[in-house]
């Protein structure tokens, strides 16, 4: 079964600096999808970005990047110039490839983002 | 578009109840899914729907069932409520990436 960790349980970071976090996962699988989901107070949950396991080149969305570390199953996201709009948890997530369906997300425990004024 | 809706949002019930939430997705997604969220046990799957039909199910005991409906729509129902049902129930339509809705927080007293 596939597992995803997420080791840091919570995170600080002053308004504008840069702070990465971290994930791992576990699969046997050569074809997935990585994800990170950020999750507001409101408690809507907002993807972030999005990384295809086949695509060497790291994923980046205007402030969000990650480091995809295939090899190592490895997947952590930078967050630069941070905001106070983007403390909340945030969640890694792993999903099976399958051609032409949907599979189930598996989550990490999450990470709490604290942005410090 | 319109994003994913849940309603309610809020429902309080009683041990031993039955409740039903709904979800409607983006307009055009066939697939729907639900996760529980608690402090507890985080984030699980519960099933997934895709035109109609249950694909995919998680480890939750039978008193957990959903539907989905020709338009997309989909209910998951609790049977018998149990004090640790107690969770925010999430919704989610997908082409190839989830993208989820609000949530409906359940309270079981």
């Amino acid at each position: 079964a596939q597992t995803v960790t997420q080791s840091q349980p919570e995170m600080s970071v002053q308004e504008a600096e840069t702070v990465t976090l971290s994930c791992t996962y576990d699969t046997s699988e050569s074809d997935y999808y990585l994800f990170w989901y950020k999750q507001p107070p409101s408690r809507q949950m907002i993807l972030v970005i999005r990384q295809e396991a086949y695509k060497q080149q790291n994923a980046t969305e205007n402030r969000f990047s990650v480091n995809f570390q295939k090899a190592a199953k490895s997947f952590s996201l930078k967050i630069s110039d941070s905001q106070l709009g983007d403390a909340a948890m945030y969640f890694c997530a792993y999903r099976r490839f399958t051609q032409g369906g949907s599979e189930k997300l598996v989550f990490g425990k999450g990470t709490k983002l604290t942005v410090n004024p | 578009k319109a994003g994913v809706t849940q309603t309610p949002r809020y429902l309080i019930k009683t041990r031993g109840q039955q409740v039903t939430l709904s979800c409607s997705p983006i307009s055009g997604h066939r697939s729907v899914s639900w996760y529980q969220q608690t402090p507890g046990q985080g984030l699980q799957f519960l099933f997934e729907y895709f035109s109609e039909t249950q694909r995919n199910k998680g480890n939750f005991p039978g008193r957990f069932s959903g539907r989905q409906f020709s338009n997309s729509r989909s209910e998951m129902n609790v049977s018998t409520l149990e004090l640790g049902d107690s969770a925010l129930y999430l919704c989610a339509s997908s082409t190839d990436t989830q993208y989820f809705g609000p949530g409906t927080r359940l309270t079981v007293l």
